[in-house]
């Protein structure tokens, strides 16, 4: 079963502007992770933020995890058409090595 | 070598047949993986195996039979499948030298069941 869903579904920007994406959970975990699906085929690892962290930095990412309210968001600054792409958050369970995926955002940044 | 291999690329396979998706890392990751994944929906985990063990299995029906015959190998055997079941299938691997360790996925396996 999905841990959590994420918002929008789906979200349409100009190359240039920044494009957020939003994750809930249901359960405690280790830390929350960030992938990059192109076309329906393999996963990217983006990025990972403990469960003891708030914010993380890298290149023109940036995430936040709130664990109070169970959930994460995805900031990507600057977009290029190259990051068009679906965008999913994973929950990594406590105590196992269950990863967990969020329903997924499809980013189109246009030209 | 930081890549997870899936072979092969694609199958077409028929409700009778007897068939199996092959996953291989040479990372020395120590957990290992499998999701199905259906078009414009999330990955959904079927199983994972921690140190060649089977530790999670998420319900998944019998027509798929996992194995890990080794710490680098894990294969995924088919039999019997129906129509609903094609889908990509996905493998990963972690690390797993800790509980912050990220998944690395191979390019999966685009299964069509006729």
């Amino acid at each position: 079963s999905q841990q959590g869903e994420e918002d929008p579904q789906a979200l349409s920007i100009q190359e240039g502007e920044n494009a957020t994406m939003n994750c809930s959970y249901k359960t405690s975990i280790n830390n929350l992770q960030w992938y990059r699906q192109n076309s329906g085929r393999g996963l990217v690892h983006l990025i990972l933020i403990r469960s003891n962290e708030r914010e993380k930095h890298s290149g023109r990412l940036r995430v936040t995890l709130d664990t109070s309210k169970k959930s994460s968001s995805l900031l990507i600054t600057a977009s290029r058409a190259a990051d068009t792409a679906s965008y999913f958050c994973a929950a990594s369970m406590d105590s196992s090595y269950k990863l967990i995926f969020g329903s997924g955002t499809r980013l189109l940044v246009r030209p | 070598d930081t890549e997870v291999t899936q072979t092969p690329k694609h199958l077409v396979m028929g409700m009778t047949n007897k068939k199996s998706l092959k996953c291989e890392q040479h990372m020395g990751h120590r957990a290992m993986y499998w999701y199905k994944q259906k078009a414009k929906k999330p990955p959904e985990l079927m199983f994972v195996y921690s140190y060649e063990k089977l530790s999670i299995n998420e319900s998944v029906p019998s027509r798929f039979s996992p194995e890990c015959p080794n710490s680098s190998l894990l294969n995924l055997h088919l039999h019997a499948l129906q129509p609903e079941d094609s889908a990509l299938y996905l493998c990963a691997s972690n690390p797993s030298t800790g509980r912050n360790t990220e998944a690395f996925f191979g390019q999966g396996t685009r299964l069509t069941v006729v």
